[in-house]
């Protein structure tokens, strides 16, 4: 079946930029997602990716695909402390509706 | 406009008995979707309703767990007989099309 991989830990500094990254097995991804989860709190969809693109850039935050490594990327510049929360790698395609998500990067931002 | 909205936003019960989680999607969505968020499993799929078409009901864990959508709106996840394993958050969420799927805070179900 799908599998989605991420590291479990990340600790950056504030001001500094953070690099999450994510592998998956499908491939026939055709979306594939990063979601922020801050601490009692359900989870923000921060942006997304289709399967045709290698980057795309939404103001602090640039995603980057490899679709022949499987690998999926998240760079947030100038990260701040409210930055800090688990962020969540996942992915579809256009077979099955439902998300498949990695386990989660715990992102720490010290001051 | 209003997000996606569940209740409660948590839930104590014994075990054995039947808990009703329910989720409102945003106005205009036709699919919404149910996960559950536990430690030892991270973020599973649970079951998905597109419109008026039969549920995908694959993610659903036992035959304890049910779910339905009336009027295409509001959802009711129903957990029979609660076990302790079923402890966790259980998230909805709901989405207009395929690209993007917006969730709930979701409920906090702790099964004594």
């Amino acid at each position: 079946g799908e599998d989605v991989e991420q590291s479990l830990f990340l600790s950056v500094r504030e001001g500094d930029s953070s690099v999450i990254n994510c592998t998956y097995t499908d491939s026939s991804s055709t979306y594939l997602y990063w979601y922020k989860q801050e601490p009692g709190a359900g989870l923000q969809l921060l942006t997304y990716i289709f399967s045709n693109m290698d980057m795309k850039q939404d103001q602090r935050l640039t995603v980057l695909l490899n679709k022949k490594d499987k690998h999926l990327s998240l760079r947030i510049a100038d990260t701040q402390t409210g930055d800090s929360a688990i962020y969540f790698c996942a992915e579809t395609d256009t077979g099955r509706r439902a998300l498949t998500f990695g386990s989660g990067t715990r992102l720490q931002v010290q001051p | 406009g209003a997000g996606v909205s569940q209740s409660p936003s948590n839930k104590v019960t014994e075990k054995g008995k039947d808990v009703e989680l329910r989720c409102d999607p945003i106005s205009g969505h036709t699919a919404l979707y149910w996960y559950r968020q536990s430690l030892g499993q991270g973020l599973e799929f649970l079951i998905y309703f597109q419109g008026n078409s039969a549920p995908d009901k694959s993610g659903l864990p036992s035959d304890r767990f049910s779910a339905e959508r009336t009027g295409g709106s509001v959802s009711t996840l129903t957990i029979q007989r609660t076990q302790q394993e079923d402890s966790a958050v259980y998230l909805c969420a709901s989405s207009y099309s395929q690209e993007t799927q917006y969730f709930g805070p979701g409920t906090r179900l702790l099964v004594l």
